[in-house]
């Protein structure tokens, strides 16, 4: 069993609706939450941090935290062509493996206008 | 702020030849920096983890010897892929962490003909 599942999509869909991606995991020390977009052939971009359980919102990227469940997703709201990327989850167990991050494969994600 | 450089983007080279991929951080200091490979529709495989100063940590199942790296000071890391083989094509991507966050680099991919 892999640590972290991600579902690899494809996901299209129009212009403004609401997105919603998720990842699982196994192991039960993870605590730090990532989710990077990447766009083809470039490097991932940090898109939002999180800690624990819980929620947090930026602008219309919301992030969830669910322990319990081992179970996050990240929500975008009025989905834009430019959100049109893969993005990855990622996670770390924190204390001394911090930086240790473990990645789910990605989504690809297709807005169409 | 926390832009991470990669150089070269692309590079062709010969098998059994030896190549050298820069990661720089532009405008922090990393006193971590990370190695990983990606392959096709594919997560990030954490190839190494290298601390400024001090020897590279190697993920298991990555050969040390094929894969070296050196980490001369708090903006710099390379990554030399010695005697490549075709099975090294893949695309390089580096990481610095600063408080925890890693910000990624654009990439580099590698093609061994």
């Amino acid at each position: 069993q892999k640590e972290v599942e991600q579902d690899p999509g494809p996901l299209s869909v129009p212009e403004g609706a609401i997105v919603s991606l998720n990842c699982t995991y196994s192991n039960s020390a993870f605590q730090y939450f990532m989710w990077y977009r990447q766009y083809s052939r470039k490097g991932p971009e940090l898109l939002m941090y999180t800690y624990s359980s819980g929620n947090k919102e930026d602008g219309r990227f919301t992030a969830q935290v669910d322990k319990s469940s081992k179970y996050i997703s990240l929500f975008i709201r009025d989905s834009q062509p430019s959100d049109s990327a893969t993005y990855l989850c990622a996670m770390s167990a924190g204390g001394y493996n911090f930086n240790k991050f473990y990645f789910g494969s990605g989504t690809k994600l297709n807005v169409k206008p | 702020g926390a832009v991470v450089s990669q150089h070269p983007s692309r590079v062709i080279c010969k098998s059994g030849t030896s190549v050298k991929i820069e990661c720089r951080s532009l405008d922090f200091q990393a006193t971590t920096m990370f190695w990983y490979r990606q392959f096709p529709k594919q997560s990030l495989m954490l190839m190494a983890t290298s601390n400024e100063g001090s020897k590279a940590t190697y993920e298991q199942g990555v050969e040390k010897d094929k894969f070296l790296i050196n980490h001369a000071s708090l903006t710099l890391s390379t990554l030399t892929v010695t005697s490549a083989h075709p099975e090294d094509s893949s695309f390089y991507i580096c990481s610095a962490s600063t408080g925890g966050e890693q910000y990624f680099g654009p990439g580099t991919r590698l093609t061994v003909t």
